[in-house]
């Protein structure tokens, strides 16, 4: 089993759509949890750190939820921009260790 | 301008032909890294380093090196290179004790060996 899983998609949605990616996670002690986004072939970018509280940035809205190791990612109002992978990303500060799932593929299409 | 730049960008070598990939940063980081991506696979961490002269295995080391002389750069080495090491190569780095911050990337190295 992977370390992080996500759906890799493709999911096709169109401008406006809300749309939301899960993924799980299998270390318990994982501490440090964020999405980030890949435009394709190029580097990744921090979209945005994931807070036991919840944490909403612009259209984004990300959760975590500690008891079923999953972190969850909501984009609503999607634009073309969206368009991209997201990488769902864990870390364990006991091994000083990043674990990146394999993402998730987002097309947002007119 | 905050960044993380990697040399050369795109490189086809064959086996066995040692190689470096150099990658710089300018915002005074501590923690720098070293990772692959390769279809399927998602990005696996190579080696890192927690500061000078500080560096550990990752994920998947065999068959690289590393060394962190400076704080602002990371090179890697491949001393012998192999088919099974073609693959899309990202340095990073971030504050502190790194994974509990922003990595910044750089732009990624594509490496092809024949």
């Amino acid at each position: 089993r992977k370390e992080v899983e996500q759906d890799p998609g493709p999911f096709n949605v169109p401008e406006g759509a809300t749309v939301a990616f899960n993924c799980t996670y299998s270390n318990s002690a994982s501490q440090s949890f964020f999405w980030y986004r890949q435009d394709c072939r190029k580097e990744p970018k921090l979209l945005m750190s994931v807070y036991s509280s919840g944490n909403e940035d612009g259209r984004f809205t990300a959760q975590l939820n500690r008891a079923s190791q999953y972190i969850s990612l909501l984009i609503r109002d999607s634009k073309l921009s969206d368009s991209a992978t997201y990488l769902c990303v864990v870390g364990n500060t006991g091994f000083q260790k990043l674990v990146f799932g394999t993402g998730t593929r987002l097309l947002v299409s007119p | 301008e905050a960044q993380v730049t990697q040399n050369p960008r795109y490189l086809i070598t064959v086996t066995g032909k040692k190689l470096t990939v150099t990658c710089s940063q300018n915002m005074n980081h501590e923690y720098m890294s070293w990772y692959r991506q390769d279809p399927g696979l998602g990005l696996r961490q190579i080696y890192y380093s927690m500061n000078v002269e500080v560096t550990d295995k990752g994920d998947v080391p065999e068959g690289y090196k590393v060394s962190r002389k400076e704080k602002r750069n990371f090179p890697l080495i491949l001393e012998s290179p192999s088919p099974n090491q073609t693959s899309l190569y990202f340095c990073a780095s971030s504050r502190a004790s790194g994974i509990g911050y922003e990595q910044y990337f750089g732009p990624g190295t594509r490496l092809t060996v024949t």
